[in-house]
């Protein structure tokens, strides 16, 4: 069964570090996956998404994701992050030849100054 | 941002009573999503519509049900509230442009939080 598993619940960073948001995915066949950030109080909003082609995919404010095929995964990243990026984070997953968009349980990156 | 709007977006009721949550939508979308929200779970899909009065189950649709009689309306019905139904419940659309809703991004609604006592 197609399942997606986020490995950290809390990311703790400072302003201006790195930060990696792990995602990993279990399935047999080919998939789309998402990222997707809740900030406080809102609804989801894509960051960015990988349906074909370029396995590093960029996304809004200064985000990018990885596809690894091998590997199952598609890891978020940011070089520096801001104060603003605090929110919650969630990757999905889809299947080619399904009709169902799974969520992860969302890793929620707090960040400090 | 997409136009999505969710009423109410609070509501506290009893064990035992109906509720309806109503999305609103100006996009002109066909397809629209009901999830709900839970810590340790993320979002789980209840039901969607892939049209006016084509509506279809998800992974957590026991104790819902929907109705979508006009193309920017999609209701959410709690027949009889439990308490495992305390959740925040949000609406989402995608543009239905492809044909297959998987490949394409949904936006979303505020929410509502729905406290069942």
């Amino acid at each position: 069964a197609q399942s997606v598993t986020q490995l950290d619940s809390q990311v703790p960073v400072f302003e201006e570090a790195p930060v990696e948001l792990r995602c990993n995915y279990s399935s047999s066949v080919s998939v789309y996956l998402f990222w997707y950030v809740q900030y406080p109080n809102q609804g989801l909003q894509l960051l960015l998404k990988y349906l074909s082609g370029s396995t590093l995919v960029k996304g809004i404010n200064g985000f990018e994701a990885e596809f690894n095929k091998s590997q199952t995964s598609f890891h978020l990243r940011k070089p520096s992050v801001h104060i603003s990026d605090t929110a919650e984070y969630f990757c999905a997953v889809s299947e080619f030849n399904t009709d169902k968009l799974i969520f992860g349980t969302g890793t929620r990156l707090q960040v400090f100054p | 941002d997409a136009g999505i709007t969710q009423s109410p977006r609070h509501k506290v009721t009893e064990t035992g009573t109906p509720v309806t949550l109503r999305c609103h939508q100006t996009e002109n979308h066909r397809y629209m999503y009901w999830y709900r929200q839970d810590p340790g779970h993320g979002l789980r899909l209840i039901h969607y519509s892939y049209g006016v009065k084509d509506t279809d189950k998800g992974e957590v649709s026991d104790g819902y049900s929907v109705s979508r009689s006009k193309t920017e309306d999609f209701l959410l019905t709690l027949e009889s509230a439990t308490s495992s139904q305390t959740s925040v419940y949000f609406c989402a659309i995608s543009e239905g442009a492809s044909g297959r809703r998987t490949d394409e991004t949904q936006y979303f609604g505020p929410g509502t939080r729905l406290l069942v006592l």
